[in-house]
């Protein structure tokens, strides 16, 4: 599976759009980007994934690039709740049935009143 | 309601015990996994099973073991040979399906402290 990177932190004023980034270069062709966040000390959580369309859910935003080289996942008003640990993944949904699945240190995001 | 569950959600222990950490799903799932996760940083995994009766190591299995006799249980053991245990640990499952989502659902997490 392919690495990403991240920013370690980012502030998003409360009711704004957070765009969190993440860079993942040597992704290829059947590799999909999926974001999970992890509010602090629970389990991460899934969000949304995504193969190269721009897809979006009831709880984000996730745009790919038309290189697939990176990709912004956008929570269009950001509340308190919000705040946690944002990880970016790259993987193939079913690479021969285990789904090795790395997490990096993510990029934490802090919402502020 | 269908989901992960882990217990206990803290766990003290003297150095040199060993201790099984709870991992159950009713989500009827055939993989499940076990990460390890240390303050600030993100997670490693130990084992994963895709499969009753059959599990592999992950990247960190030293001083770890598991089991998985039933399709809904992933117990993980902490041997008294793992040298840092004290940690954040995470269970998750997942189908395996053909379908692309296949997303990971984890529990709550078990918090280990050895003394």
């Amino acid at each position: 599976d392919a690495k990403t990177t991240q920013p370690p932190s980012m502030d998003c004023a409360e009711g704004r759009a957070a765009n969190l980034p993440c860079n993942h270069s040597t992704i290829s062709g059947n590799e999909y980007v999926y974001w999970y966040r992890q509010i602090h000390s629970q389990g991460p959580q899934y969000i949304i994934h995504g193969l190269k369309n721009n897809e979006t859910n009831e709880m984000a935003s996730l745009i790919i690039t038309e290189d697939r080289k990176s990709s912004t996942l956008i929570l269009p008003h950001a509340t308190l709740r919000d705040t946690a640990v944002y990880y970016c993944i790259v993987r193939v949904p079913n690479s021969g049935g285990y789904q090795k699945v790395t997490f990096g240190t993510g990029t934490k995001l802090q919402v502020i009143p | 309601d269908g989901g992960i569950t882990q217990s206990p959600k803290y766990l003290f222990r003297k150095e040199g015990q060993n201790v099984t950490l709870s991992c159950e799903q009713n989500l009827n799932h055939d993989a499940m996994y076990w990460y390890r996760q240390d303050p600030g940083q993100g997670l490693r995994l130990i084992y994963y099973s895709q499969i009753v009766n059959d599990f592999q190591k992950g990247d960190i299995a030293e001083g770890y073991s598991v089991s998985r006799e039933k399709k809904e249980s992933f117990p993980l053991t902490v041997t008294s040979a793992q040298k840092n245990p004290t940690a954040f640990y995470l269970c998750a499952s997942s189908t395996i399906s053909g379908r692309a989502r296949n997303e990971q659902f984890f529990g709550p997490g078990t918090r280990l402290t050895v003394l």
